[in-house]
């Protein structure tokens, strides 16, 4: 089945600066890649979201790219602000199979 | 347009006993997806309900089951409860299961 690894498990960056988490998934049929973003406590929220007919996707100060070929994705976040600081957690899913798999989760914290 | 929401928000129970979880998705969506978060780890797929119809299973024993109704709200329950059931439980709707998925706001289940 699909596995999703991501990394750093842990970033820091001070504001204003841009962030960057990476994902590798492990199925080529996977076609839908979402990042979510989860603060303490809170549900997890979509930031933003990929198909695979597509390299790069921008939102505001969000991006992520995609690269088939390699099997990886990344998010990058750009001017960083300290409401940036959350657990992002990126996902893979396939046609037909309905769930998301997850990664493991990068703690983000923005230092002022 | 209503969010997704959750009930109850914290459920303590002991060994052995059983629960039921409620999901109401947001208004339009027709699939229900379960994931269960153990602590500082990523949501883990439970099942999927699509027209009120179980629509894929991850890796977790029959004692998890679940239904959807006819208004597309859900319940998982579960039976025969162990300590490793204590985890954060999502649910997440979706218009049809390819699509977006978006999250509630959990049910905290600890089990002693």
């Amino acid at each position: 089945g699909e596995n999703v690894e991501q990394h750093p498990s842990t970033l820091s960056v001070q504001e204003g600066d841009s962030a960057v988490i990476k994902c590798t998934y492990s199925d080529s049929a996977s076609n839908y890649f979402p990042w979510y973003k989860q603060e303490l406590g809170k549900r997890p929220q979509l930031i933003i979201d990929i198909r695979s007919n597509v390299g790069e996707k921008k939102d505001q100060r969000s991006a992520v790219t995609l690269n088939k070929t390699a099997k990886h994705f990344s998010l990058h976040i750009t001017e960083t602000q300290p409401e940036d600081s959350a657990v992002y957690f990126c996902a893979a899913s396939s046609p037909g199979a309905q769930k998301l798999v997850f990664g493991q989760g990068t703690r983000l914290t923005i230092n002022p | 347009e209503t969010g997704v929401t959750q009930s109850p928000t914290h459920l303590i129970k002991t060994r052995g006993q059983q629960v039921t979880l409620r999901c109401s998705s947001q208004s339009g969506h027709n699939t229900v997806s379960w994931y269960q978060q153990a602590l500082g780890q990523g949501p883990q797929f439970i099942f999927q309900y699509y027209r009120e119809e179980e629509n894929g299973r991850g890796n977790f024993p029959p004692r998890f089951s679940g239904l959807q109704f006819p208004n597309y709200s859900s319940e998982l329950n579960v039976n025969a409860l162990e300590l490793d059931d204590s985890a954060l439980y999502l649910c997440a709707s979706s218009l049809d299961h390819n699509n977006e998925q978006f999250f509630g706001p959990g049910t905290r289940l600890t089990v002693l």
